[in-house]
């Protein structure tokens, strides 16, 4: 099993609707957790934080559940802009620092 | 833009070469990371470096090896070079004191032929 497993891809949507991204994670140790966007031959550039109290940041809300060791970013009114893909990643501190990326999941928004 | 530079951008290797990359960190970040990307694929954690230390580091053989400097900036080394380490390189820096929050530079491309 991978330490960390996001919904396979691609995601097709129309402009204006709203889409949901899942990320499962399997050590309970994790200590942090985070959504990046990366864009075609470009570097992961950071979106926001996961907290369990939830985070907003305008139309993207993240949410972390750490008895279901969930992660999820959902969009809403979807822009052609936000055409990337988007990875789920989580900080491991014992042992040792980790950081584990998902394998991403690609999402196109078209007109 | 992150602060974060990389160089070189792109190179391309024969089998059995070695590489180094470098990476110069965002100023004010004490902590370095890097990451293997294929094509396809999620970033691969190869290790961490701290404040000169190495303070994690993935399933990469002892081939990839690395080196940070007091001033934070950091080396990744790559011997006897198989066509499988053909990827992008990232390197990410952060602070302690945020989070750990990684900000990526723009990569460098290796091709091994």
């Amino acid at each position: 099993r991978k330490e960390v497993e996001q919904d396979p891809g691609p995601f097709n949507v129309p402009e204006g609707a709203t889409v949901a991204f899942n990320c499962t994670y399997s050590n309970s140790a994790s200590q942090s957790f985070f959504w990046y966007r990366q864009d075609c031959r470009k570097e992961p550039k950071l979106l926001m934080s996961v907290y369990s109290s939830g985070n907003e940041d305008g139309r993207f809300t993240a949410q972390l559940n750490r008895a279901s060791q969930y992660i999820s970013l959902l969009i809403r009114d979807s822009k052609l802009s936000d055409s990337a893909t988007y990875l789920c990643v989580v900080n491991m501190g014992t042992g040792g620092f980790k950081t584990i990326f998902g394998a991403g999941t690609r999402l196109f928004v078209k007109a | 833009e992150t602060g974060v530079t990389q160089s070189p951008t792109h190179l391309i290797k024969t089998r059995g070469q070695q590489v180094t990359l470098r990476c110069s960190s965002q100023s004010g970040h004490n902590t370095v990371s890097w990451y293997q990307q294929a094509l396809g694929q999620g970033p691969q954690f190869i290790f961490q470096y701290y404040r000169e230390e190495e303070n994690g580091r993935g399933n990469f053989p002892p081939r990839f090896s690395g080196l940070q400097f007091p001033n934070y900036s950091s080396e990744l080394n790559v011997n006897a070079l198989e066509l499988d380490d053909s990827a992008l390189y990232l390197c990410a820096s952060s602070s302690d004191r945020e989070e750990n929050i990684q900000y990526f530079g723009a990569g460098t491309r290796l091709s091994v032929l």
